[in-house]
């Protein structure tokens, strides 16, 4: 149990472009998803909280313009790098928060940008 | 002081002996405590959870916490070269439900 899910897994794109990632809670229902961004041999850098039906609640330094986050089910959050640049390649990650029986977060497989 | 903290390592063992990994933490309203192992260019997976003091046995791997000294340390039995990855302590503050990572541990096992 408690399977997250990402697409796509990887993407190439042109700089200027906009690329969707999706990330999915398979066999529970997520009230609050997180995105992350990891560089290679860096940390994980929490970007926002995504939480169903209402904004995301960014953290600070991060553009919420650029990096636009929607929560439309319990199941579902989706990332939008807008305009991305050469600098947005990364690995963008996002976990699912299990509440029940003991309040546990649970990662998607991470989806690898690069921007040409 | 860093919120949590972890050695960074590298933590060398060879196979089949015990491997130990200590993290500490600032904030003594901390709830939960995580454990997850991340392999190279992949995303975090959960290894153990922990939220009262004391030790959690799960397989190989235990868990202990000690909120009194705000540390928790992740024993792994047997290592196995496929224990081989980085070991990120995640702590749980409260009702945002946000975690913070310590930098991470990098573990290798030697055959």
């Amino acid at each position: 149990g408690a399977v997250v899910s990402q697409h796509p897994s990887w993407v190439i794109c042109k700089s200027g472009t906009s690329v969707k990632i999706e990330c999915r809670s398979l066999d529970f229902q997520a009230t609050t998803m997180f995105w992350y961004r990891q560089f290679p041999k860096q940390s994980l850098m929490l970007m926002a909280t995504s939480n169903e039906g209402s904004k995301a609640t960014y953290e600070q330094g991060v553009e919420k313009d650029k990096f636009l986050i929607n929560h439309a089910s319990l199941t579902l959050s989706t990332l939008t790098v807008t305009s991305a640049h050469p600098e947005d390649s990364s690995f963008y990650i996002c976990s699912a928060r299990l509440a029940e029986p003991l309040d546990t977060q649970y990662f998607g497989p991470g989806t690898r940008l690069t921007v040409l | 002081q860093k919120e949590v903290e972890q050695n960074s390592g590298p933590l060398s063992v060879p196979e089949g002996a015990i491997a130990s990994l200590n993290c500490t933490y600032s904030d003594r309203g901390s709830q939960s405590f995580f454990w997850y192992r991340q392999y190279s260019g992949k995303s975090p997976e959960l290894i153990m959870s922990i939220y009262s003091n004391g030790d959690k046995e799960d397989g190989r791997f235990t868990a202990q916490l000690n909120k009194a000294s705000q540390y928790v340390s992740l024993l792994i039995r047997d290592s196995q070269p496929s224990d081989s990855a980085t070991y990120l302590c995640a702590v749980n503050r409260g009702s945002n439900y946000k975690l913070t990572f310590g930098k991470g541990t990098l573990l290798t096992v030697n055959p």
